[in-house]
């Protein structure tokens, strides 16, 4: 069993702040990924890390920025938050070689 | 690229009631299926998966799902649902366990 944890939960901030998301996991899978869920929309993929110092933009365009500096962290970051950001942030791992994703419960972010 | 279409985002049924959920998808290279599942206030985990072999694949609470290539398809299905299943369904593609691109989900609520 795979642990992913994120942090907080809600957060609720006004324009222009900067904010970051933190992921962390327990059972060392290289594999990380951030996603963005919006209501009745696909789940995107907005950037993954397939180790330390790898990041990678996904297919949808974000303006956030991560860092993989350990195995275990993988934050989200934006440097001045907007209201278009406001949307549900889900983090996941994947071990090499293995089919299944493990995912965090995310986080619900509201920019005012 | 891949894409998922999951066109009922609501399903309501009575409890012990039959259940299928719809899952299309359209990509031009042979992928992988899957479908996860989220119960409130938890990360998606995964419920079923299509990698190879036999067309219909189960999971252990019941649910099923088929492969069908010529109708681009792996709909979830279920005999009798439960008032545990209330929750969002998810389907997933994958060509190579790198990516995955999933649906916008389906909200499965059983009533009693």
């Amino acid at each position: 069993e795979a642990d992913i944890y994120q942090t907080p939960r809600y957060l609720v901030i006004g324009t222009g702040k900067k904010i970051t998301l933190e992921c962390s996991q327990t059972m060392g899978h290289d594999k990380m990924y951030w996603y963005q869920q919006d209501p009745g929309m696909e789940l995107h993929l907005i950037h993954y890390s397939y180790g330390v110092n790898s990041t990678e933009k996904g297919d949808l365009s974000s303006e956030s920025t991560v860092s993989r500096i350990r195995t275990e962290h993988f934050p989200l970051t934006l440097e001045s938050a907007r209201p278009s950001h406001t949307s549900q942030y889900l983090c996941a791992n994947q071990a090499w070689g293995r089919d299944e994703q493990y995912f965090g419960p995310g986080t619900r972010l509201t920019v005012t | 690229a891949q894409s998922v279409t999951q066109l009922d985002s609501q399903v309501p049924v009575f409890e012990e009631a039959p259940v299928e959920l719809r899952c299309n998808y359209s990509s031009s290279v042979s992928v992988y299926l899957f479908w996860y599942v989220q119960y409130p206030n938890q990360g998606l985990q995964l419920l079923l998966k299509y990698l190879s072999g036999s067309t219909l694949v189960e999971s252990i609470n019941g649910f099923e799902a088929e492969f069908n290539k010529s109708q681009t398809s792996f709909h979830l299905r279920k005999p009798s649902v439960h008032i545990s299943d209330t929750a969002e369904y998810f389907c997933a593609v994958s060509a190579n366990f790198n990516k995955f691109y999933f649906g916008s989900g389906t909200k499965l609520n059983v009533k009693p």
